[in-house]
């Protein structure tokens, strides 16, 4: 079992819809990353939390600490939306900012 | 400015050759990770510079790989000899320094698709 899990593995959606991704880890984090790759692009990190909610445009991240838990939502969405969608965590006490922890990612599919 | 930038974008070698794959980080980021995903897993953290030295290494898989940072500037990470599950995509990411500084965020490169024949 991987200490970080990403549910759903392959998500499709109506444009407009609202969609959530789920991120579960089971280790100590200091930090929580959901990054988002396009199909053939490079990585971009769209939030990195530590507690609480962070909103951007469309997109709102939730992290609860004492669940190990963390969301990614996305408000009317959009087929721009559709792209791999990435769960990383840095371990609590690591000294070494990047050495992430990854989810296997989760497929969004957003038709028009 | 310019982002992360990766070379080649995409490489197919035969079991036992030499890849060499570059990465130039966002000008004036001390720090220097490489990461990599191997088909059907999830990315996995490789190792990490600050300026020329390495901070943490301890993802290198085997000592086929090596990575290099001389001058503190671009990166290097050498396969020899590929073997066939070295294929995958290595991605590069950079950040500004010193790390205790909170909200650092890291910027990823395109990746570099490796497969091995």
């Amino acid at each position: 079992k991987n200490e970080v899990e990403q549910s759903p593995q392959n998500l499709t959606a109506q444009e407009g819809e609202f969609i959530t991704i789920n991120c579960s880890y089971s280790v100590g984090i200091s930090a929580l990353h959901w990054l988002q790759q396009h199909p053939g692009g490079g990585i971009v990190s769209l939030f990195m939390l530590s507690s609480g909610k962070k909103k951007h445009g469309r997109l709102i991240a939730t992290i609860n600490i004492q669940e190990k838990h963390s969301s990614l939502h996305i408000t009317a969405s959009h087929p721009r939306d559709s792209a791999v969608y990435i769960c990383a965590v840095r371990n609590a006490g690591g000294t070494s900012y990047g050495k992430l922890t990854f989810g296997q990612g989760t497929i969004l599919t957003v038709h028009p | 400015e310019a982002g992360v930038t990766q070379f080649p974008s995409h490489s197919v070698i035969e079991k036992g050759q030499t890849v060499t794959l570059r990465c130039d980080p966002i000008s004036g980021h001390d720090n220097l990770y490489w990461y990599r995903r191997v088909m059907g897993k999830e990315i996995k953290f490789l190792l990490h510079f600050v300026k020329e030295s390495k901070q943490d290494e301890s993802g290198m898989p085997n000592n086929r790989f090596l990575a290099e940072r001389t001058g503190g500037t671009y990166s290097t990470l050498k396969v020899q000899p590929a073997e066939l599950e070295d294929s995958g995509v290595y991605f590069c990411a950079s950040s500004q320094g010193p790390e205790k500084t909170s909200g650092n965020t890291i910027y990823f490169g395109e990746g570099s698709w490796l497969t091995v024949v």
